[in-house]
């Protein structure tokens, strides 16, 4: 099975404090994503890339940005991090459509970062 | 431009009895449909993807959902509830051309009374 590993699972920062969520994905997938999840929100997505380096702006980029210098692993920055980015972050990897029988974009989701910023 | 939503954002049931979780999308191309769950504190796993190949889906857990064109639905539905299926679920859209972004829904909680 396709593993998308999360490195922290809770993390408590400060206001202004530059934060790294980091992401892993054992299957060498070539599409990653980071998705925030709020009550009553659903998800929403900040960032995703579909090929090492390249990366596309979601519906909420504002504060953040991402890395992607190695296939396997999709970063997600906050280079200052403010108290409206408390929530949790989901990052999320498939195979390209053209991979998949069935064409459609299947997402493996990893199992979350929640982050408070004090 | 592609949306999801999701009518009810709580739903109780009680053990044994019929889930409906409601779903209406919108889309300007053929869509492919999804329903994810979440479980406390895990990420989401797919239950199931309408991808146009049959408009009734079946998925895990004896989970199944029906696409219908005219009325723009994807709701889930599953005959007997279990207390295990108390989760959060969450619809989802794609186009089926292009890059084939995934927009969600705002989610449905559904709890299951003994």
């Amino acid at each position: 099975d396709v593993k998308v590993t999360q490195s922290s699972r809770y993390l408590v920062k400060r206001t202004g404090e530059k934060v790294f969520l980091e992401c892993v994905q054992d299957m060498d997938h070539e599409n990653m994503f980071w998705y925030r999840q709020d009550p009553g929100l659903g998800l929403r997505l900040i960032y995703f890339s579909y090929d090492v380096k390249m990366k596309e702006k979601g519906d909420i980029p504002e504060g953040y940005s991402v890395s992607r210098e190695k296939k396997e692993r999709f970063s997600l920055i906050l280079e200052s991090a403010s108290t409206n980015q408390t929530s949790m972050y989901l990052c999320a990897s498939s195979p390209p459509p053209g991979q998949v029988m069935s064409g459609a974009n299947v997402l493996t989701f990893g199992a979350g970062s929640r982050l408070t910023v004090l | 431009a592609q949306s999801v939503t999701q009518l009810g954002s709580h739903v109780s049931v009680s053990e044994g009895a019929l889930v409906l979780l409601r779903c209406n999308y919108s889309s300007s191309v053929p869509p492919y449909l999804f329903w994810y769950v979440q479980y406390p504190n895990q990420g989401l796993q797919l239950l199931l993807k309408y991808t146009s190949a049959a408009t009734l889906v079946k998925g895990i857990n004896g989970f199944e959902a029906e696409f219908k064109k005219s009325e723009t639905s994807f709701h889930l539905t599953k005959p007997s509830a279990h207390m295990s299926d108390a989760a959060e679920y969450f619809c989802a859209v794609s186009s089926s051309g292009g890059y084939q972004k995934v927009t969600f829904g705002t989610g449905t909680k559904l709890q299951v009374i003994p």
